[in-house]
């Protein structure tokens, strides 16, 4: 299953509302779609799983949605440490596959 | 604390072989499978496979499959990825990864909880 995320650069300022897209190619069974951030020189962190499951710890201004061959990731209110590339990851089929990412930027 | 933990940077040239490792702290590694994930300088994430300790059953990304070799030593609650002969290409960072949910309930296919800090291996041509 192909991923593809949009936009693939978002520049937002603090306080912003950001929406972030990603699209599969075939219906990703069971909703199994997950959501990382990744900042420079660091492991991804897993913030969703399920399509909507927060992953412990993760601050409840990140929330997934979506379903099939759709889904969404929202920050409600961006905050500066928010500012980093986002991938989703299909987990429904084999192989497991990730989206090219979307860069979140500082306006 | 759970955490796995890999081992250090790697410089080699092509054609020469390498095993890298990946140990769990803080749980029970046999009951979880763990995998790998590799990233190219600049690039995206890619699955490269996953094993169940326990058993040693190893799942490959097609694009992967004999191109490495995953294993385990359940007694050390150690993972390996290793390649016989390495290209300028695979020049990444590898990451291994625990999957949220226990072995016993889910299969492998998961998203991954936990990340070890990676291990930079760099293949001159």
């Amino acid at each position: 299953i192909v991923l593809t995320q949009s936009p693939g650069t978002l520049s937002l300022s603090p306080g912003e509302r950001a929406t972030l897209s990603c699209r599969a190619s075939h219906t990703v069974d069971s909703d199994y779609l997950a959501w990382y951030q990744q900042k420079p020189g660091q492991p991804p962190r897993l913030l969703i799983y399920g399509a909507s499951s927060r992953a412990t710890g993760v601050p409840d201004r990140f929330s997934g949605s979506g379903s099939g061959t759709d889904f969404t990731l929202t920050i409600r209110r961006l905050e500066t440490e928010d500012y980093a590339v986002y991938y989703c990851q299909q987990y429904g089929s084999s192989p497991l596959t990730f989206g090219g990412g979307t860069q979140v930027d500082i306006k | 604390e759970v955490q796995l933990v890999q081992s250090g940077a790697q410089v080699r040239k092509s054609g020469e072989a390498l095993k890298i490792s990946c140990k769990g702290f803080g749980y029970t590694f046999t009951d979880y499978w763990i995998g790998w994930v590799r990233q190219r300088p600049g690039k995206g994430l890619e699955w490269v496979g996953i094993i169940y300790a326990g058993d040693s059953d190893t799942r490959y990304n097609p694009a992967f499959e004999g191109q490495v070799t995953i294993s385990a030593d359940r007694y050390i609650s150690t993972a390996y990825l290793q390649w016989d002969s390495l290209r300028a290409s695979d020049t990444a960072k590898y990451f291994c990864v625990r999957p949220v949910t226990l072995a016993s309930i889910y299969g492998p296919n998961d998203a991954f909880e936990i990340w070890g800090q990676g291990t930079m291996v760099t293949v001159s041509s």
